[in-house]
C-alpha cells in the first residue's frame, strides 16, 4: 500500500510570491491533515479537512489556505510569501482523526522563502 | 507554559540502556500521539493512546488520563532509535505538540 506522498519535496521561492504544496493521502484516508514546522517554533497545526470538508484551522494568517478533491487529494496554498513562512510543511493522513484512527505523515515539503 | 510539556529536551544513552521520554499536558484530548523524527524530516507515528499502554518491540508507551501524563520507554537502546521523540495531543479538532525530545544512543 502507498505511504503518504507529498510534492514536492523541495522549493524556493521568492518574497512575494505564491506557492502550492500537494499531499496525496493512502487510499482509503479520507482526512489529511497540514501541519508546519520550524526551528523557533516547532511542529504546529495548520488545517485539517475530512471529507472536502475543512474541519478544523489553526491559528494562522489568511494568507495560509488549503483544500481537499473528492478523491481525498488535498493542496495547502500560501500567497504573498514572507521568509518566516520557511519551513518544513507537512501532512498526515488517516481514517478519520475525529474517531481516533492512526495518523501515518508524508516526508514533507521543505520550503524556503528568499 | 506550553499546553504539552516533554522532558527532557535533549537526552544521551549507551546502547543497551533503558530510556524514558516523559510528556505531561494541560488540556483535555482525545488521544496522546508518539511519533518519531529522524534528520530529514520524515515523520513515523508510533502511538496513538487514549488509555492504558501499549507495546510495540521494544517500545512501550503509558499514559495516564487523570494525571495527564505520558511516557515512552524503550528497552535495549540501540543507535538506530536516535531521532526526535514528539508527543501530540489531539484537543478538539486539532493537534498540540510538544517541543520534542532529541535522543542520541551511543555505541
Amino acid at each position: 500500500k502507498a505511504g503518504v506522498t507529498q510534492t514536492p519535496r523541495y522549493l524556493i521561492k521568492t518574497r512575494g510570491q505564491q506557492v502550492t504544496l500537494s499531499c496525496s493521502p493512502i487510499s482509503g484516508h479520507r482526512s489529511v491533515s497540514w501541519y508546519q514546522q520550524t526551528p523557533g517554533q516547532g511542529l504546529q497545526f495548520l488545517f485539517e479537512y475530512f471529507s472536502e470538508t475543512q474541519r478544523n484551522k489553526g491559528n494562522f494568517p489568511g494568507r495560509f489556505s488549503g483544500r481537499q478533491f473528492s478523491n481525498s487529494r488535498s493542496e495547502m496554498n500560501v500567497s504573498t510569501l514572507e521568509l518566516g513562512d520557511s519551513a518544513l510543511y507537512l501532512c498526515a493522513s488517516s481514517l478519520d482523526p475525529g474517531r481516533n484512527t492512526e495518523a501515518f505523515f508524508g516526508q514533507g515539503t521543505r520550503l524556503t522563502v528568499v | 507554559k506550553n499546553e504539552v510539556e516533554q522532558s527532557p529536551q535533549n537526552l544521551t544513552a549507551q546502547e543497551g540502556e533503558f530510556i524514558t521520554i516523559n510528556c505531561s499536558y494541560s488540556v483535555g484530548i482525545s488521544a496522546l500521539h508518539w511519533l518519531q523524527q529522524h534528520p530529514g524530516g520524515g515523520i513515523v507515528s508510533l502511538f496513538m493512546l487514549s488509555s492504558g499502554k501499549k507495546k510495540h518491540g521494544r517500545l512501550i508507551a503509558t499514559i495516564n488520563i487523570q494525571e495527564k501524563h505520558s511516557s515512552l520507554h524503550i528497552t535495549a537502546s540501540h543507535p538506530r532509535d536516535s531521532a526526535v521523540y514528539i508527543c501530540a495531543v489531539r484537543h478538539n479538532n486539532d493537534m498540540r505538540f510538544g517541543a520534542g525530545t532529541r535522543l542520541t544512543v551511543k555505541p
